[in-house]
């Protein structure tokens, strides 16, 4: 079975700032991991996805997160925030088993101050 | 592909009355997901369908809660009777398989009043 835990609900960065965005996964068989954003009054929409290739992911809008096998992690990164960048992000996680549903975290609110 | 479509967008009725939520997946995807989402408890999966048979139904909250999938194209959730704290943004996903990215609707935003 596969669980996912992000750390902190709302995280506030000034505009220009880096961004950081905690997961921790786990997983008893090599996991999928990705990064959804859910703008207002949207549906959620993939931001990068990790598949057991490279371990740096780059994703869109200037995102990028480094899974690490030895620490359970998948955190997202981005060097400057944008207003923009406002919104909830989510991470997930699935595996290779058929039938695995994917596990999404409770999400991670971010707040951009100017 | 438009996406995966939902009706409606919002959906406002009273307490008891039956609500039945539509959603059209990605032509091609085999899986498709429910999830209901609140401020309270965040993103819930409810029930997934492979396909168009259900596979796992444990998050569906209860009785009052059913859903189908006729053919490949077409799901259906109904609450009947809809209680107040039903209220939450209904959303539904597609996947051509498990662990590959789902794709979301825009949503169902249900009130019961």
């Amino acid at each position: 079975a596969q669980s996912v835990t992000q750390l902190g609900s709302h995280v506030s960065v000034s505009e220009g700032a880096l961004v950081l965005l905690r997961c921790n996964y786990s997983s008893s068989v090599p996991p999928y991991l990705f990064w959804y954003v859910q703008y207002p009054n949207q549906g959620l929409q993939l931001l990068l996805k990790y598949t057991s290739a490279a371990t740096l992911v780059k994703g869109i809008n200037g995102f990028e997160a480094e899974f690490k096998k030895s620490e359970t992690s998948f955190h997202l990164t981005k060097p400057s925030a944008h207003m923009s960048d406002a919104a909830e992000y989510f991470c997930a996680v699935s595996a290779v088993n058929r039938d695995d549903k994917i596990i999404f975290g409770k999400g991670t609110r971010l707040h951009i101050l100017p | 592909d438009a996406g995966v479509i939902q009706s409606p967008r919002h959906e406002v009725t009273e307490m008891g009355q039956e609500v039945t939520l539509r959603c059209k997946p990605i032509s091609g995807h085999d899986y498709l997901f429910w999830y209901r989402q609140t401020m309270m408890r965040g993103l819930e999966l409810l029930i997934y369908f492979n396909n168009n048979v259900p596979i796992d139904d444990s998050g569906m909250p209860e009785d009052r809660f059913s859903a189908k999938m006729p053919n490949a194209s077409f799901s259906t959730l109904k609450i009947q009777p809809s209680e107040p704290r039903d209220s939450a943004v209904y959303f539904c996903a597609s996947s051509p398989d498990t662990y590959t990215e789902a794709f979301f609707g825009q949503g169902t935003r249900l009130t019961v009043v």
